[in-house]
């Protein structure tokens, strides 16, 4: 059964680099059926996709986070990464790391996984 | 970048009432669309994929219907277990992944 973990530091001083990884158990990241994605959620808000990568390392962000983001992909590990750099309080959020479908390559509900999440919180 | 209007942003229904939540996308679509349900401190849970279909497991009081532009969730006999907060999340052939603001079901 696929699973996918977060993990990183849960407090991040204003203006540095918020770094996450996840790690993806019982399937391949390497699979050409679908996406690898970063979504957060501030406190009390609702949830706003920070970007995808595919297993080649081609990457796609939110356009209101681009300066700030780099997803990577590491297929030796079964991991992707998230770093958000010159983060502020308003960065505050659950992160979550989930998998998506590639329309024409995967169907159905099993296309979808979602890990856990993991509060990150920026405060000096 | 295509746009979700989903209303309304929260309601309170009775126990057994029917609840209907609509999103709106703001260019045709097709049935590309996804329904969530996120409980307080849990990660979204699939309800609804390609804009009609049932996940697995899921109670069969969960429908969803539309394509194009315009597409309804339903409960159709609304339990406590339902209390939960609901996204749609629309895709495409490639990311990004566009959520709705949210509808927040309350128990009245």
């Amino acid at each position: 059964q696929l699973q996918l973990q977060e993990s990183g530091p849960g407090l991040v001083k204003p203006s540095e680099t918020l770094s996450l990884t996840c790690t993806v158990s019982g399937g391949s990241i390497s699979s050409s059926s679908y996406y690898w994605g970063w979504i957060r959620q501030p406190p009390g808000k609702g949830l706003e996709w920070i970007g995808s990568i595919y297993y080649t390392g081609r990457t796609y962000y939110n356009p209101s986070l681009k300066s700030r983001v780099t997803i990577s992909v590491d297929t030796s590990k079964n991991q992707f990464s998230l770093k958000l750099n010159s983060v502020t309080a308003a960065d505050t959020a659950v992160y979550y790391c989930a998998r998506h479908r590639r329309l024409g390559y995967c169907s159905g509900g099993s296309c979808y996984s979602w890990g856990q999440g993991t509060l990150v919180t920026v405060s000096s | 970048d295509i746009q979700m209007t989903q209303s309304p942003s929260s309601l309170s229904a009775a126990v057994g009432d029917r609840v209907t939540i609509t999103c709106q996308a703001s260019q045709d679509i097709s049935n590309f669309l996804n329904w969530y349900q996120q409980k307080p401190g849990k990660a979204p849970k699939l309800l609804i994929f390609d804009a009609s279909n049932l996940e697995t497991g899921v109670p069969s009081r969960f429908s969803g219907s539309g394509s194009g532009t315009d597409f309804t969730f339903t409960i159709s006999s609304l339990q406590p277990e339902d209390i939960a907060t609901y996204y749609c999340q629309q895709y495409d052939n490639v990311p990004p992944w566009t959520f709705g603001q949210g509808t927040k079901v309350e128990i009245k």
